[in-house]
């Protein structure tokens, strides 16, 4: 399952106040993602890493922030949470072979905002 | 922008049944695709995984295929049982990661009645 670990598993946390999940792997691998999932939205990306220091947007980044200091941390943070960002938030990574790409996900957090 | 279809959304069939669960795409330039399972409150487990230039993988009673020029796969179940049931998602794969790393269809939910 490529080593990947949540945490923390479940948050309750109120408005306006900062957040930060994290993502650990323990396989080195060099691309990392967030993603949201949310009902009759699926899986949308929200910021991916393709090493340390180096992150981009996706398709939902507005009011969260990224960072990887290390290859095998990459952290999630909400910087003001609303209740809209309540959702199950998923990191992934991305075993990179001769043979292709194959994914592998966390166990998810849900994060509730009150 | 590569769209991912999945149909149907969701899937009741008796035990014992053979299924068909489909997904399309939109652009057919694709690295690799990449069927999921995912159990209610949990992370996202991978099934199989098939090449651009593969046309079909199996494990166990499962078999998935793919036709890239028409923008389609399929996972077949075989002798369905209670254990199947849980959502399905394709992703499909530009290769080499970045923001393309994954784009996912919003998932079959399969219901098999013992």
């Amino acid at each position: 399952d490529a080593g990947i670990t949540q945490s923390p598993r479940h948050k309750v946390t109120e408005t306006g106040t900062p957040v930060t999940l994290r993502c650990h792997q323990t396989e080195n691998h060099r691309y990392m993602y967030w993603y949201r999932q949310d009902p009759g939205h699926g899986l949308r990306l929200i910021h991916y890493s393709y090493g340390v220091k180096d992150t981009d947007k996706g398709e939902v980044s507005d009011g969260y922030s990224v960072s990887r200091s290390k290859t095998e941390d990459f952290l999630l943070t909400l910087e003001s949470a609303t209740s809209s960002q309540t959702s199950v938030y998923f990191c992934a990574l991305l075993r990179v072979t001769i043979f292709g790409t194959e994914a592998f996900f966390g166990q998810g957090t849900r994060l509730t905002v009150v | 922008k590569q769209e991912v279809t999945q149909i149907p959304a969701a899937l009741s069939v008796p035990e014992g049944e053979n299924l068909v669960l489909n997904c399309s795409f939109t652009d057919s330039a694709i690295y690799n695709l990449q069927w999921f399972r995912q159990d209610p409150g949990k992370g996202l487990t991978s099934l199989l995984l098939i090449q651009s230039s593969q046309r079909e993988q199996t494990s166990g009673r499962l078999n998935a295929s793919l036709d890239k020029s028409s923008g389609r796969s399929t996972l077949y179940i075989a002798a369905s049982q209670p254990g199947d049931s849980a959502t399905y998602l394709c992703a499909v794969s530009k290769g080499g990661g970045g923001a393309d790393g994954l784009t996912f269809g919003k998932g079959t939910h399969l219901i098999i009645q013992p």
